[in-house]
């Protein structure tokens, strides 16, 4: 069956370093690929997406993710981190064979210190 | 913003009483999802609903559980006879279309089954 994983299931940080949190899936084919940001107390949000095209994607604050087709990765980076950027974080792949559902990840909880 | 509203956002019963958990899309939107959040565990996605039809409920456990999208109102997730195991986060998200490789999922804030 088709798994997403995160590696990094906690991480503590300080402000102003750079975070990069790693997102690898079971299959290949043609994927899409997603990653939500949950702040404590409120929904899931997107912070990025990749469909096709440009492997190097770009989403809100200043997040950023890289396909990497050949490891199955999709890894979220952002060069410095703020203390409002604690969260937590997910991962999540829809396969496009025909179904529509995500397969999560576990997510990472962030927790940056200021 | 009208985004996806979930009700109740917390949710207290007691073992064997039943669960009724709504889900009330975007604007727009005619395509609903249901996931399941264990404690320390990822969503698993449960059952994808277009209005009046199930599309996917292989996500769903065989038995207590049942979804709806009625033509009119929120989709409703339903547990009956609820077991402490069932205790998780439930959320929902809506799409504007069915399928294709341009789709967003966006989700509501979920609600807090608590089974005592």
């Amino acid at each position: 069956a088709q798994s997403v994983s995160q590696h990094n299931h906690h991480v503590i940080l300080s402000e102003a370093a750079s975070l990069e949190l790693g997102c690898n899936y079971s299959y290949g084919g043609t994927v899409n690929l997603f990653w939500y940001v949950q702040y404590p107390g409120q929904h899931l949000q997107l912070l990025l997406k990749y469909f096709s095209g440009d492997p190097l994607v770009k989403g809100i604050k200043g997040f950023e993710a890289e396909f990497i087709k050949s490891k199955f990765s999709f890894n979220l980076r952002k060069p410095s981190m703020q203390w409002s950027d604690t969260a937590e974080y997910f991962c999540a792949v829809r396969w496009d064979f025909g179904n529509e559902k995500l397969t999560f990840g576990t997510g990472t909880r962030l927790t940056i210190i200021p | 913003n009208a985004g996806v509203m979930q009700n109740p956002r917390h949710l207290v019963r007691r073992r064997g009483q039943e669960a009724r958990l709504r889900c009330s899309p975007m604007k727009g939107h005619s395509h609903v999802y249901w996931y399941r959040q264990l404690p320390e565990e990822g969503l698993k996605f449960m059952v994808y609903l277009q209005k009046e039809n199930i599309i996917d409920e292989s996500g769903m456990p065989k038995e207590r559980f049942s979804a709806e999208f009625p033509k009119e109102g929120p989709s409703i997730l339903r547990i009956q006879q609820v077991v402490r195991g069932d205790s998780a986060a439930y959320f929902c998200a809506s799409t504007d279309r069915r399928g294709g490789s341009q789709e967003t999922q966006y989700f509501g804030p979920g609600t807090r089954l608590l089974v005592l």
